[in-house]
């Protein structure tokens, strides 16, 4: 079955701060993908990438940047954290149709 | 931008109950629609997929799809306590990229 890991599990930052999320997959898709899930608006797509070196933007960007060093990582960095910010994170993979999701992130930026 | 609708937002059932849940969206072009079961403090997990009007049958599940009214149903037989979750329906946009739209879900439990 396809493994996604996600670190850190839980993360509680300051504003202003810079936060990184990474994510890591084994199964060799090409797609990767950043959600945010809140509260009464679901999951939200806010980076995505078809393969090493490539990012794009997703539905909601602003704020956020990616980078994909390799096909097996994927990183959503938060270089200002806001308050606004704080939300459970997933990252995904996943080629022809099926996504993967790993765990989440439970960041709280105070 | 894919719009994705899902109904109702709860549901309580007891044990045994056939479960119901719907789902419509904006794009009759859309590619597949899937549906994800999301236990409390984990990630999304597909459970079923259609791209065709119709039905699939998978175990307990059922899906339809009606592209005309732009509306697909997951149905679950025999519901047990362990289905007791977040069910999201999630549509792949027809854009040329594998991007899904998810609905905001429909938390469901199961009494035992």
């Amino acid at each position: 079955e396809a493994a996604v890991t996600q670190s850190p599990r839980n993360k509680v930052a300051v504003t202003g701060g810079k936060v990184t999320l990474s994510c890591n997959q084994t199964n060799n898709h090409n797609n990767m993908y950043w959600y945010r899930q809140d509260t009464g608006h679901g999951l939200r797509l806010i980076h995505y990438s078809y393969g090493a070196g490539s990012t794009e933007k997703g539905d909601i960007p602003d704020g956020y940047k990616a980078s994909r060093p390799s096909q097996e990582n994927f990183s959503l960095i938060l270089e200002l954290a806001t308050p606004s910010q704080t939300s459970v994170y997933f990252c995904a993979s996943g080629d022809w149709g099926e996504q993967y999701f790993g765990p989440g992130t439970r960041l709280t930026v105070l | 931008q894919e719009k994705v609708q899902q109904s109702p937002e709860s549901l309580i059932v007891p044990e045994g109950a056939m479960v119901s849940l719907n789902c419509s969206f904006s794009d009759s072009a859309s590619q597949s629609i899937w549906w994800y079961q999301q236990h409390p403090g984990k990630g999304p997990k597909a459970l079923i997929s259609i791209f065709s009007n119709g039905n699939k049958k998978e175990g307990r599940l059922t899906v339809y799809l009606n592209r005309a009214s732009l509306h697909v149903s997951l149905h679950i037989k025999d519901s047990q306590p362990s289905d007791s979750a977040v069910y999201l329906c999630a549509v792949i946009s027809n854009t040329g990229y594998q991007n899904f739209y998810f609905g905001k879900g429909t938390s469901l439990t199961v009494i035992p």
